[in-house]
């Protein structure tokens, strides 16, 4: 069955440095997403994108985020100068359509600012 | 604005009993997508089951259904016949009207033996 795979499953990283997650949607999606959940706190949206250009974002995605499709698979969350309050599980996730159609998550990326 | 609402923090349930999740919403939408999501402790989230707006049936998906009450913007997932591998958060999601997902709080769900 096709998944939504993400690498790398975990990052620490120090606080001011930038950090790319990737992603690799299922292959026939066309919607792809970007949420994070901070330890114990609610799941957040953060960006949607397709046809390569954002559609939706929220509050939480300022200057220091930004989204690329690089190529025909793979999907990026940068963060340029990471803070502490940045430390969260991210999700990526994809769906075929927009209306109705279910968004299947990736397994995440712990990410811990130090 | 959309919410979604998760009224039980925790629960635990006898292994083989039924299990009844809670989740109200809130939206001025006339078509919504309702979606339960489960996220064990390695972390990753997994769909479970949805419920269009304008679905008639209640929705199934093996164990679980999702008992969907429009008029009082419920949306409670039932999961039947629980296991121990069903011991989750368990997340109760709306698709709002920009298409991004508006998630619960969630559910710590421990089935005992």
């Amino acid at each position: 069955e096709p998944e939504v795979t993400q690498t790398p499953s975990h990052q620490v990283t120090q606080m001011g440095q930038e950090v790319i997650l990737r992603c690799v949607p299922i292959s026939n999606h066309l919607y792809f997403y970007w949420y994070r959940q901070i330890l114990g706190q609610k799941v957040e949206f953060l960006v949607s994108f397709y046809n390569n250009e954002i559609s939706e974002k929220s509050e939480i995605f300022d200057d220091q985020f930004s989204v690329e499709r690089p190529d025909g698979s793979n999907f990026t969350l940068k963060i340029r100068s990471t803070k502490l309050e940045d430390s969260a599980m991210y999700f990526c996730a994809s769906s075929a359509g927009r209306v109705g159609e279910t968004q299947y998550f990736g397994p995440g990326t712990r990410l811990l600012v130090l | 604005a959309q919410k979604i609402t998760q009224t039980q923090p925790g629960m635990f349930v006898q292994e083989k009993e039924a299990v009844t999740l809670d989740c109200t919403y809130d939206t001025s939408d006339q078509s919504y997508g309702l979606f339960w999501y489960k996220q064990p402790s390695s972390g990753e989230m997994i769909f479970l089951i949805y419920q269009g707006s304008y679905d008639e049936q209640n929705a199934t998906e093996g164990r679980y259904s999702l008992n969907f009450q429009k008029a009082r913007k419920s949306a409670n997932l039932v999961i039947s016949a629980s296991q121990l591998g069903d011991s989750a958060m368990y997340f109760c999601a709306m698709l709002d009207s920009n298409y991004q997902l508006i998630w619960g709080a969630g559910t710590k769900l421990i089935i005992k033996p």
